[in-house]
């Protein structure tokens, strides 16, 4: 079964500031899926960025990107610019090629200092 | 507001009743998923359905959890003989199905908090 891991539970940043956060997971497929959620205090997770495991380049959204190294079976999330909206929990997921279910890690709390 | 929607978002209930939360998918969404999670942690799946067929179930799912999505639209997870370890947030998402194993985002609504008391 595959596995997700997120080592960090808490991380703050200064606002403006840029900050990673690390994830690793375990897998034997070569095709699958990899995400990141940011859950807000009390409001429903949203999708930040995601990755497909066949795609050399790493993915990018505006201020948020990734450093995908598929032969570590290492996700981590840069997110630069820190803004006061980026305050959340963020969990990282995983999603076979063939599959629906999402697993995901025990997230990351973090907090931006203003 | 076109996203899903859960209701109720908080239960308070007694160990040993039966509770019922209901999920309502973005309307055009085929797949509809339950995910539970516990205070710290992050989300487990629970089951996935594709229209009305309930597609798979996690062996989280014990005998005392049932889903049911009938028309294919809302969905119910009802949770018998509360347990104190119930206690969780439980979040429903769905997605619109686009074939094979492509990529089909998973949108997710607020959840329903349950406290067994």
């Amino acid at each position: 079964a595959q596995t997700v891991t997120q080592s960090q539970p808490e991380m703050s940043v200064q606002e403006a500031e840029t900050v990673t956060l690390s994830c690793t997971y375990d897998t034997s497929e070569s095709d699958y899926y990899l995400f990141w959620y940011k859950q807000p205090p009390s409001r429903q997770m949203i999708l930040v960025i995601r990755q497909e495991a066949y795609k050399q380049q790493n993915a990018t959204e505006n201020r948020f990107s990734v450093n995908f190294q598929k032969a570590a079976k290492s996700f981590s999330l840069k997110i630069s610019d820190s803004q006061l909206g980026d305050a959340a929990m963020y969990f990282c997921a995983y999603r076979s090629q063939g599959a629906q279910k999402l697993v995901f890690g025990q997230g990351t709390r973090l907090t931006i200092n203003p | 507001d076109t996203g899903v929607s859960q209701d109720p978002r908080h239960k308070i209930t007694k160990r040993g009743q039966n509770v019922t939360f209901r999920c309502d998918p973005i309307s055009e969404h085929n797949r509809l998923y339950w995910y539970r999670q516990t205070l710290g942690q992050g989300p487990e799946f629970l089951t996935y359905f594709q229209n009305e067929a309930q597609l798979e179930k996690s062996r989280l799912l014990s005998d005392r959890f049932s889903a049911e999505r009938p028309k294919g639209s809302f969905s119910t997870l009802e949770i018998q003989r509360t347990e104190q370890g119930d206690s969780a947030m439980y979040l429903c998402a769905s997605s619109l199905s686009s074939g094979g194993g492509s990529y089909n985002e998973q949108f997710f609504g607020p959840g329903t908090r349950l406290t067994v008391l």
